[in-house]
């Protein structure tokens, strides 16, 4: 079993939808835990660090529950620029901070 | 900013062909890694480097060496190419430790023939 794991999708949402995407990790002592944006046939870049108590970025809000060991993603009023490639990422210090990637959730967001 | 720099972007080997993959930051960055990328199956840990003259394996490490003399250098070498090894290729830094942001090169698009 993948330790990260991810619904590939594809999410087709029209714009101004509302769409949220889950991820399950199954390593109890991961510790950090990010959300990566990956346009396609480009770089992933960091779109938010994940943390406990939740956090939001514009339209964007992230939440994590250490309980059932899962993150998700929201986002509100999906834009057009929203389509890309969304990838969960695990890391902690037992496995030396490397960064665990899930496969990626495809979104498509349609005029 | 250059950030992290691939060379090259792309490229075609034969089979058995040995090349190095360069990659180059200037954030002074400590932790470096590489990441193949294929399809269906998400970014897999190569080999990472917490600090000049240590490397360690990732996940995937068969048929890759790596280096890291420098700081701000990470050379990924591929000893005899096969087929499998046909993917897109991603170095990245980053400062070591949790809640820290990774910054990825553009990729080096490999086809082993």
């Amino acid at each position: 079993r993948k330790e990260v794991e991810q619904d590939p999708g594809p999410f087709n949402v029209p714009e101004g939808a509302t769409v949220a995407f889950n991820c399950t990790y199954s390593n109890s002592a991961s510790q950090s835990f990010f959300w990566y944006r990956q346009d396609c046939r480009k770089e992933p870049k960091l779109l938010m660090s994940v943390y406990s108590s939740g956090n939001e970025d514009g339209r964007f809000t992230a939440q994590l529950n250490r309980a059932s060991q899962y993150i998700s993603l929201l986002i509100r009023d999906s834009k057009l620029s929203d389509s890309a490639t969304y990838l969960c990422v695990i890391s902690n210090s037992n496995s030396g901070y490397a960064l665990n990637f899930g496969k990626g959730t495809s979104l498509l967001v349609t005029p | 900013n250059a950030g992290v720099t691939q060379t090259p972007k792309f490229q075609v080997l034969k089979t058995g062909q040995s090349m190095t993959l360069q990659c180059a930051q200037d954030m002074n960055h400590e932790y470096m890694s590489w990441y193949r990328q294929d399809p269906g199956m998400g970014l897999r840990l190569i080999h990472y480097s917490v600090g000049a003259g240590i490397t360690d394996q990732g996940e995937v490490p068969n048929g890759y060496n790596v280096s890291r003399s420098t700081t701000e250098d990470f050379p990924l070498r591929l000893l005899s190419a096969a087929p499998s090894q046909t993917s897109v290729y991603f170095c990245a830094s980053r400062v070591t430790g949790l809640n820290t942001e990774a910054f990825f090169g553009q990729g080096t698009r490999l086809t082993v023939v």
